[in-house]
């Protein structure tokens, strides 16, 4: 069965340093990923999207960027974060090339910028 | 191109019934219903494709009218178990699998 794995679960970091979340998929092949944040009570705005290694889309054009090294593995960073990056991040897999496919999220990461 | 969702908030007593709308501006392949419980990940409903499709979830159904390009996820007999909130996904045309989800609907059941 497949499994997805994002961590850490919390993170707690101050304005200006860097960031690095990390997501796995076990189980499938060449699944689309995505990273999606949610600020405290809002909904989940998409952050980035791949449908495969090296092919990245950007939704949103701030300090964050994403890199896909492997064909599941899925990183989020940050070289200087900012008070407004404070969130729950949550990254997301589906089949690649199937517009029926669910998306399957992880548990997500906490990160609070002080 | 964010679909827009409907009510923002809803409170219920237990057995009452619920209908959330979803309206897209975009022509979609699908949507998509997920249900967040405070803290936790948005866990997958049920997907819609084309054609005034509906499917059903316990006692959860959803359709999908496709030349107004909106949806409605309907919930009939409430349980304290639906309490959570709402999201539509949409995924549009010719973007490649990317899934943009509305602002959510808070649902609230009350014993």
């Amino acid at each position: 069965s497949q499994t997805i794995h994002q961590w850490p679960a919390t993170l707690v970091q101050p304005v200006g340093s860097p960031l690095s979340l990390e997501c796995t998929v076990e189980g499938t092949s060449n699944p689309n990923l995505y990273w999606y944040r949610q600020a405290a009570g809002r909904g989940l705005q998409l952050l980035f999207y791949s449908v495969g290694i090296g092919q990245i889309s950007s939704e949103v054009p701030q300090n964050l960027s994403a890199s896909r090294p492997q064909d599941r593995q899925f990183i989020l960073s940050s070289k200087k974060l900012l008070l407004s990056d404070s969130g729950f991040y949550l990254c997301a897999w589906s089949n690649l090339g199937s517009y029926n496919s669910p998306l399957h999220f992880g548990n997500g990461t906490r990160l609070t910028v002080t | 191109q964010q679909p827009v969702q409907s009510p923002q908030a809803v409170i219920l007593r237990e057995g009452e019934d619920a209908v959330i709308n979803c309206s897209s501006s975009k022509a979609l392949y699908s949507v998509h219903w997920y249900r967040q419980k405070h803290g936790e990940a948005p866990v997958f409903l049920m997907i819609l494709l084309k054609g005034g499709e509906q499917k059903g979830h316990e006692k959860i159904s959803a359709s999908f009218n496709e030349k107004k390009q909106q949806s409605s996820l309907y919930l009939t007999a409430s349980q304290l178990s639906y309490s959570g909130t709402y999201f539509c996904g949409a995924m549009i045309y010719n973007q490649g699998g990317k899934l943009i989800f509305g602002q959510g609907t808070e649902l609230s059941v009350k014993p």
